[in-house]
């Protein structure tokens, strides 16, 4: 079945420091990928996609191109900030995100400190 | 706009009670997934559900776990007969179709 593998956590950076959370996964088909940001006590955001090899997801300063020789999706930052501490959850779906179940990593725990 | 709304956010059960978790999509929104989150796991799917519909249920337990989305009302994920194994964080998402899936801030079950 499908798969997604991320870094373990928790990755401490600090402050302005380039951040890589790396993600590999594991599909039958051509999956659209995903990164989730989720800040403690809260549901998840989505924070940045790609639907199809080679595109680049963007937001916030956060970037992931969609590998698919290397099956990979890894997120980075050129500057991190205390404000970026959260848990980081690389997904993958067959649908632009909806109409389809995601399959989640296990999440990476990110801490900023100042 | 309000988004997607879980609640209780924290639900107290002891062993054998029967827990119901209930989620209201966004405005707009006529496709509702549940996903459980066990303590150091990542989100696991578990329903997908559309008006009065179960589209996907794959992911769900074949025992003590149902979920339904009435064509009035939240979505409702029931737990019968619940076990200390069940205590998680329960995700309600919601979405137009196959656009992008808002979630809500989850339900915190905890078993006795």
């Amino acid at each position: 079945g499908d798969s997604v593998t991320q870094m373990e956590g928790p990755v401490t950076l600090s402050e302005e420091a380039f951040l890589t959370i790396n993600c590999t996964y594991t599909a039958t088909g051509y999956p659209s990928l995903f990164w989730y940001v989720q800040y403690p006590g809260e549901g998840l955001q989505l924070l940045l996609k790609a639907t199809k090899a080679d595109d680049k997801g963007s937001n916030k300063g956060f970037e992931a191109t969609y590998r698919k020789e290397t099956t990979s999706f890894h997120l980075e930052k050129g500057s991190v900030q205390v404000s970026d501490s959260a848990v980081y959850f690389c997904a993958l779906s067959y649908s632009g995100g909806g109409a389809d179940g995601l399959t989640f990593g296990k999440g990476t725990h990110l801490i900023i400190q100042p | 706009n309000a988004g997607v709304m879980q609640n209780p956010r924290h639900l107290v059960r002891r062993r054998g009670q029967e827990a119901r978790l209930r989620c209201s999509p966004m405005k707009g929104h006529s496709h509702v997934y549940w996903y459980r989150q066990l303590p150091e796991e990542g989100l696991k799917f578990m329903v997908y559900l559309q008006k009065e519909n179960i589209i996907d249920e794959s992911g769900m337990p074949k025992e003590r776990f149902s979920a339904e989305f009435p064509k009035e009302g939240p979505s409702i994920l029931r737990i019968q007969q619940v076990v200390r194994g069940d205590s998680a964080a329960y995700f309600c998402a919601s979405s137009r179709g196959r656009d992008e899936q808002f979630f809500g801030p989850g339900t915190r079950l905890t078993v006795l």
